[in-house]
C-alpha cells in the first residue's frame, strides 16, 4: 500500500521567515495531495491541495510543489506569522474501485517564534 | 469544521464499557470516514462508508463498529474489545462527483479510566 513520509517532525522558525515541509510517497498511482493544518484539540483543516497534473499551486503565503517523477511534494509558507503555529499533515490520495484511499504523513509541528 | 459536528468533545469510559461517538454532517456528502489519531502519528482509518447502509473496514477496525442508517449520521462504537481505546477520534466526510477533499469534524477525545 501507499506509504507517506513527512519531514521534519518539528520545525521552529522566526516570524517572517519561510517554512518548508517535505513529503514523499510510494505509490505512483496517487493523484491528489492535500495539506491540512491542525490546531491543538481541533480537527484538521484543509489549507491547500494539488493534483497530479499540476506542478505547483499557490494561495497567498502558502504554496505546494509536486514532483511526480521523484514522488515528493512540499509545502512552503512564506512570511510566517505566530498564527501559523500548528501541526501540518500531508496526505496522498488514490482512487481505487470508486473508493478514495487517503494516506497521511505523521505530521510536522511548526512553531513560529515572535 | 464546516458542517460536520462530533459529540461529545471529551468522553471518559471505564474499562469494559462500550461507548458511542456521534458524527453528523449537513453537507449532503455521500462518503464518511472515521480516523484515530495518536500522538506523533498520522491519522489511521478505522471505518468508512461510501453510501447509506454500506460501510467497510479500514486499517484498524478491530474493536470498533459503525452503522450508516442515515446519510447525515455515521456513529462509531468503541467496544470493550478495543485494547487501547484512549485516543483522539476524527470524523470526516467527502462529496461525490469527482470531489476528492475530505472535511473533518472537531474531534472527540476519548479517555479510558
Amino acid at each position: 500500500g501507499e506509504n507517506v513520509e513527512q519531514h521534519p517532525s518539528t520545525l521552529s522558525v522566526q516570524e517572517g521567515d519561510s517554512a518548508v515541509i517535505k513529503c514523499t510517497y510510494s505509490d505512483s498511482a496517487s493523484n491528489y495531495f492535500p495539506w491540512y493544518k491542525q490546531e491543538l484539540g481541533k480537527g484538521p483543516q484543509l489549507i491547500i491541495d494539488i493534483r497530479s497534473n499540476v506542478g505547483e499551486k499557490k494561495d497567498q503565503r502558502i504554496a505546494v510543489t509536486l514532483n511526480k517523477t521523484a514522488k515528493h511534494f512540499s509545502l512552503h509558507i512564506t512570511e510566517t506569522q505566530p498564527e501559523d503555529s500548528a501541526v501540518y499533515f500531508c496526505a496522498a490520495s488514490i482512487n481505487s474501485g470508486g473508493y478514495q484511499k487517503v494516506t497521511f504523513g505523521t505530521g510536522t509541528k511548526l512553531q513560529v517564534i515572535p | 469544521d464546516g458542517g460536520i459536528t462530533q459529540s461529545p468533545k471529551y468522553l471518559f469510559r471505564k474499562e469494559g464499557q462500550n461507548v458511542t461517538l456521534s458524527c453528523e454532517q449537513n453537507l449532503n456528502h455521500d462518503a464518511m470516514y472515521w480516523y484515530r489519531q495518536d500522538p506523533g502519528q498520522g491519522l489511521r482509518l478505522i471505518y468508512y462508508s461510501q453510501i447509506v447502509n454500506d460501510f467497510q473496514k479500514g486499517d484498524i477496525a478491530e474493536g470498533y463498529s459503525v452503522s450508516r442508517e442515515k446519510k447525515e449520521s455515521f456513529p462509531l462504537t468503541v467496544t470493550s474489545a478495543q485494547k487501547n481505546p484512549t485516543a483522539f477520534y476524527l470524523c470526516a466526510s467527502k462529496g461525490s462527483g469527482g470531489v476528492d477533499t475530505q472535511y473533518f469534524g472537531p474531534g472527540t477525545r476519548l479517555t479510558v479510566l
